[in-house]
């Protein structure tokens, strides 16, 4: 099983539409992040979260909403999709390995609104 | 402002040659990490090397190394000998530790990537 699981891996949505991104990791790290891929702009932060109490918004957090369910458990929604919303979309965690911060990826939610 | 800057939009190397991805940061914090992912056609992002602000010499992971000046705030990745499989879009990254609110930051801001196709 993967370390960072993202569900679903597709999604075509409609105008309107209220979805819900998954993300969960089996490697018990503190921080999760989400972001979001447009072609020639790289990976922009949308949301990030230290521990289940706490949640940041990062830099392009307009029209999105997080929960930390749990430590494992990370969920992204779009309350109300529209199409400059389709994108690529990445969970990620952090967590301290040698002195350091090393970060895990998702393999990405590919989101498509219509 | 942009905190990381790759200026090469795409790159062409030549099978077996060496190649050099650009990669420039802005920072005021004296402790940062500097990462580079390679994400191929099918999406997902690998992590290649890393690199700290206070290592005293360049890391290398294989074929990569980074070519770390921090003097000039650069950290270009170099692939050695490429493969047909090196065709890819690679990002460089930074992690700052500034402190907010809540206590150290710790996140990842990436550059716009470098599309590099290695030709046969």
């Amino acid at each position: 099983d993967a370390d960072v699981t993202q569900t679903p891996r597709n999604r075509i949505t409609k105008t309107g539409k209220r979805i819900m991104l998954e993300c969960s990791q089996t490697k018990g790290h503190d921080r999760m992040y989400w972001y979001r891929q447009d072609p020639g702009l790289g990976l922009r932060l949308i949301y990030y979260s230290f521990d289940v109490k706490d949640i940041n918004k990062g830099e392009i957090s307009d029209g999105y909403s997080v929960s930390r369910q749990a430590q494992a458990k990370f969920s992204l929604s779009l309350e109300s999709a529209i199409p400059n919303q389709t994108a690529l979309y990445f969970c990620a965690t952090s967590h301290l390995d040698r002195g350091n911060y090393g970060y895990t990826f998702g393999s990405g939610t590919r989101l498509t609104v219509v | 402002a942009q905190k990381i800057t790759q200026t090469q939009p795409g790159m062409f190397v030549q099978e077996k040659e060496a190649v050099t991805l650009d990669c420039t940061y802005d920072t005021s914090d004296p402790s940062y990490g500097l990462f580079w992912y390679k994400q191929p056609s099918s999406g997902e992002m690998i992590f290649l090397i890393y690199q700290g602000s206070y290592d005293q010499q360049n890391a290398t992971e294989g074929r990569y190394s980074l070519n770390f000046q921090k003097a000039r705030k650069s950290a270009n990745l170099v692939i050695s000998a490429s493969q047909l499989g090196d065709s890819a879009m690679y990002f460089c990254a930074m992690r700052d530790s500034r402190y907010n609110s809540g206590g150290s930051n710790y996140k990842l801001t990436f550059g716009k990537g470098t599309l590099l196709t290695v030709n046969p």
